[in-house]
């Protein structure tokens, strides 16, 4: 089975603090990516990674920054976390072939106070 | 600009009745339409997918419907049952896109579909 893990499953930061959430992929996927979850709003892509030190932005990148060092981890940066950071988070992964899927972690439920 | 229109927003069905969700789209380079299912504290998972060379595509009791002309599609759970409660997401994809955005999903806004028992 494929298995993307995220690092946390729930955090609390402080307006201001860094954030870094981390994924894990074990499946030699080339692509992977973060969304953010909000009700209502659906999943809307942050940033996306087809190769390792290749990284695009999404739709909604402002506030964030990602880092791929190795193939299978893609790490989410806040810099300065703010309360509108506030969110569901969740990593993807596929292949770089243009007709696979993509699999998705258990999420990272965020709170900025 | 949201480019999937994912409608409606919440849904309840009783349990055996037929459970609908409708998407719209509107880049017509969109070329792979995929249903994610999520329940609560998971991630979404893929439920069923659809390219456009075909109008229907089942799987048990679900199927999707697609009408290119009228850049629609929808799901349908069929005998919905109470574990079929979850927030579904339709999708959209352009396999063709240059450079490598061909791998990006476009989601709709979700449905939290509640079947009662």
């Amino acid at each position: 089975d494929v298995k993307v893990t995220q690092s946390s499953r729930y955090l609390v930061k402080r307006t201001g603090e860094k954030v870094f959430l981390e994924c894990v992929q074990d499946m030699d996927h080339e692509n992977m990516f973060w969304y953010r979850q909000d009700p209502g709003l659906g999943l809307r892509l942050i940033y996306f990674s087809y190769d390792v030190k290749m990284k695009e932005k999404g739709d909604i990148p402002e506030g964030y920054s990602v880092s791929r060092e190795k193939k299978e981890r893609f790490s989410l940066i806040l810099e300065s976390a703010s309360t509108n950071q506030t969110s569901m988070y969740l990593c993807a992964s596929s292949f770089g072939d243009r007709n696979t899927e993509a699999f998705f972690g258990q999420g990272t439920r965020l709170t900025v106070v | 600009q949201q480019q999937v229109k994912q409608s409606p927003q919440s849904l309840i069905v009783q349990k055996g009745g037929i459970s609908i969700i409708n998407c719209a789209y509107e880049n017509t380079a969109f070329d792979y339409f995929p249903w994610y299912q999520q329940f609560p504290g998971k991630g979404p998972a893929l439920l069923i997918a659809i390219r456009p060379d075909v109008s229907e595509k089942k799987e048990g009791r679900f199927t999707i419907s697609f009408n290119k002309s009228a850049k629609q599609f929808s799901l349908h759970i069929m005998d919905s049952q109470p574990g079929d409660s979850a927030t579904y997401f339709c999708a959209a994809r352009n396999s063709n896109a240059g450079g490598t955005s061909y791998g990006k999903l476009t989601f709709g806004q979700g449905t939290i579909l509640t079947v009662h028992p």
